[in-house]
């Protein structure tokens, strides 16, 4: 059976510093992966999404970006954060051609 | 731009009783849709969905509305029950597979 990784669960990180956010899925292969933020209170805002390895497309401009090394990970960055970036981040993923998205357990972020 | 509302941040329900969830979107592309349930401090969990060629698609307690020409689609639990309790997000696609959420509601079922 497939399942998706994310860690940390929790990070407190001051303004200014870098970020970096790691997701992995297992047990299936090419699949879609994407990123979502969701700010206290607010439905899932889509961040990036990605169909292969390399291949990375942003929805909202930010100071966030994305990146896909390898097949089944996906990482989240930030060279700066800043305070608006505090939240709670969701990384899914999607069989190829398919709509449902699966999500992992997600990372609170707390930018102070 | 919000294309799909939940505009019930919250219900409250008894337990054993039907629990109703609305949505309503703008975009008549969108052709998939679905229901996720979140707890909080995790993510969302992928509960059920309908196509736009169909108007209901039925999993066990969960039901799910479609009406095209509202823009409309509801979800039905019969019966609720305490572990329903979550923020429950419609989401919809168009044929790219980028979701677009609503702003979630939240249901508390009552002993």
């Amino acid at each position: 059976s497939q399942t998706i990784h994310q860690w940390p669960a929790t990070l407190v990180q001051p303004v200014g510093s870098p970020l970096s956010l790691e997701c992995t899925v297992e047990g299936t292969s090419n699949p879609n992966l994407y990123w979502y933020r969701q700010a206290a209170g607010r439905g899932l805002q889509l961040l990036f999404y990605s169909v292969g390895i390399g291949q990375i497309s942003s929805e909202v401009p930010q100071n966030l970006s994305a990146s896909r090394p390898q097949d089944r990970q996906f990482i989240l960055s930030s060279k700066k954060l800043l305070l608006s970036d505090s939240g709670f981040y969701l990384c899914a993923w999607s069989v190829r051609g398919l709509e449902t998205q699966y999500f992992g357990p997600g990372t609170r972020l707390l930018v102070l | 731009d919000q294309q799909v509302k939940q505009n019930s941040p919250s219900l409250s329900v008894q337990e054993g009783r039907i629990s109703i969830l609305n949505c309503d979107y703008t975009n008549s592309m969108f052709d998939y849709f679905l229901w996720y349930k979140k707890y909080p401090a995790e993510g969302p969990t992928f509960l059920i969905s309908i196509s736009s060629i169909k108007d209901k698609n039925e999993d066990g307690r969960f039901t799910v509305f479609l009406n095209k020409s509202a823009k409309h689609l509801s979800l039905h639990i019969v019966p609720s029950q305490p572990g329903d309790s979550a923020v429950y997000f419609c989401a919809a696609s168009r044929d790219d597979y980028k979701l677009s959420f609503g702003a979630g509601t939240t249901v508390t079922v009552r002993a």
